[in-house]
């Protein structure tokens, strides 16, 4: 049974950079059948595609996030990572992620994380 | 960027209903589409993909059509458990997603 857990801070300064992870078990992060991603989604709000992270390495994200996105797998952890610097408050949201099957809906994803940015 | 618009916004409807929503791509997207169902507080959860195939798991009474432009979502027979946000999705523009606004539907 594949299961994807968020972790990392729920309060983050304006202006700092938040950081999440996501633990992975029942597959592999290196299998090239999927691939891996974060979406967001303000409270009461809808879902906002923030990027993906693919078996070779390769890393895509939302160009309205203009490159403050970083997006790292650690394999020897079987999990991904998510760092999202310059934060303001426009950034506070639940935060996803999630396992993309290739061609890409998203077909398993972790229960969320609420990160606030406080000024 | 590819949009997606979704109608409409809210719907209320009764346990029994038959519901059909809408999702609008700005640009022909093929069949690359998915839907997904959320409930408070908790994560999306995967429907339907490529337009009309159902996941694993979900109920014969979703049902997902269309191509290029237009696409729905059709819950026949509604129940309680339905009662949830649904949210389209466009993979046409692979490796770049966008969703769309969402359709909440209610208890009348």
């Amino acid at each position: 049974q594949v299961q994807l857990q968020e972790s990392g801070p729920g309060l983050v300064k304006a202006s700092e950079t938040l950081s999440l992870r996501c633990s992975v078990s029942g597959n592999s992060i290196t299998d090239g059948s999927y691939y891996w991603g974060w979406i967001r989604q303000p409270p009461g709000k809808g879902l906002e595609w923030i990027g993906s992270l693919y078996y070779s390495g390769a890393t895509y994200h939302n160009p309205s996030l203009k490159s403050r996105v970083i997006i790292s797998g650690d394999t020897s952890k079987n999990d991904f990572s998510l760092k999202l610097n310059s934060v303001t408050a426009a950034d506070t949201a639940f935060y996803y992620c999630a396992r993309g099957a290739y061609g890409g809906s998203f077909d398993i994803w972790g229960q969320g994380t609420m990160v606030t940015v406080s000024s | 960027a590819i949009q997606l618009t979704q109608s409409p916004p809210s719907l209320s409807a009764s346990v029994g209903d038959r519901v059909t929503l809408t999702c609008r791509a700005s640009q022909v997207i093929g069949i690359s589409l998915a839907w997904y169902q959320q409930k408070p507080g908790k994560p999306p959860k995967l429907l339907i993909y490529d337009a009309s195939s159902l996941e694993i798991g979900v109920p014969s009474r979703f049902s997902g059509s269309g191509s290029g432009t237009d696409f729905t979502l059709t819950i026949t027979s509604l129940q309680p458990e339905d009662f949830a946000t649904y949210y389209c999705q466009q993979y046409e523009s692979y490796p770049l997603f966008t969703f769309g606004p969402g359709t909440k539907v209610d208890i009348k």
